[in-house]
């Protein structure tokens, strides 16, 4: 039973285009919700967080969408840059564990 | 300010063989943990410690051995390696329940090749 589902697997965006990524939980009890971002040969860093009593929390560049009654959050890149192009994996928590959704392979082209 | 420090980064192993993989982190983290990074399959979590002493298992502990005597360590024991557990091993760590335990710090990762 996978509780994080992420969309989608893989996407390829202009520079300066909008990039979005979508993620939905099943389990009511998370209740944090953090995007990482993972350049290759690297760990995943923490890119952005949200809790379920926001709906939206912007930095930069970087804003994440949260919808609680239809359990989804999504990631929205503005002006996409090359030095974007990583791997985004959505999480959930609760109580110090987290869940992760399969992740997402951005790829910004020139 | 190390963060999070894994050793090896690389290892192969046989078939049956031992090993640890090594986790230290100075930030006085109360809360560590391993995941494995399979490709298309994310982050999944084998073991987890919320302080010395104490460690339960995650989605995937089948195969692993966990032991937290210090605050800063936690090794990571494969008993008996299986090419099931080729995967890139990541520590992370954060602080304690009260003060954000799901922000984690991921170390740079150990990538297990088992033949």
């Amino acid at each position: 039973q996978q509780q994080v589902k992420q969309s989608p697997q893989s996407l390829i965006v202009q520079k300066g285009g909008i990039s979005i990524i979508n993620c939905a939980y099943e389990n009511t009890a998370f209740d944090y919700f953090p995007w990482y971002q993972q350049f290759p040969g690297k760990g995943p860093a923490l890119l952005i967080a949200i809790r379920p009593d926001v709906s939206e929390k912007k930095e930069g560049r970087f804003t994440i969408s949260f919808n609680k009654s239809a359990k989804q959050f999504s990631l929205h890149i503005m002006d996409s840059q090359p030095g974007d192009s990583a791997t985004y994996f959505c999480a959930a928590g609760n109580a110090g564990k987290s869940t992760f959704g399969d992740g997402t392979t951005l790829t910004v082209k020139p | 300010n190390a963060g999070v420090t894994q050793t090896p980064k690389f290892q192969v192993l046989k078939t049956g063989q031992s090993m640890t993989l090594q986790c230290a982190q100075d930030m006085n983290h109360e809360y560590m943990s391993w995941y494995r990074q399979d490709p298309g399959m994310g982050l999944r979590l084998i073991h987890y410690s919320v302080g010395a002493g104490i460690t339960d298992q995650g989605e995937v502990p089948n195969g692993y051995n966990v032991s937290r005597s210090t605050t800063e360590d936690f090794p990571l024991r494969l008993l008996s390696a299986a090419p099931s557990q080729t995967s890139v091993y990541f520590c992370a760590s954060s602080p304690n329940l009260l003060s954000g335990a799901n922000v984690l710090t991921f170390g740079a990762g150990s990538r297990l090749t088992v033949l």
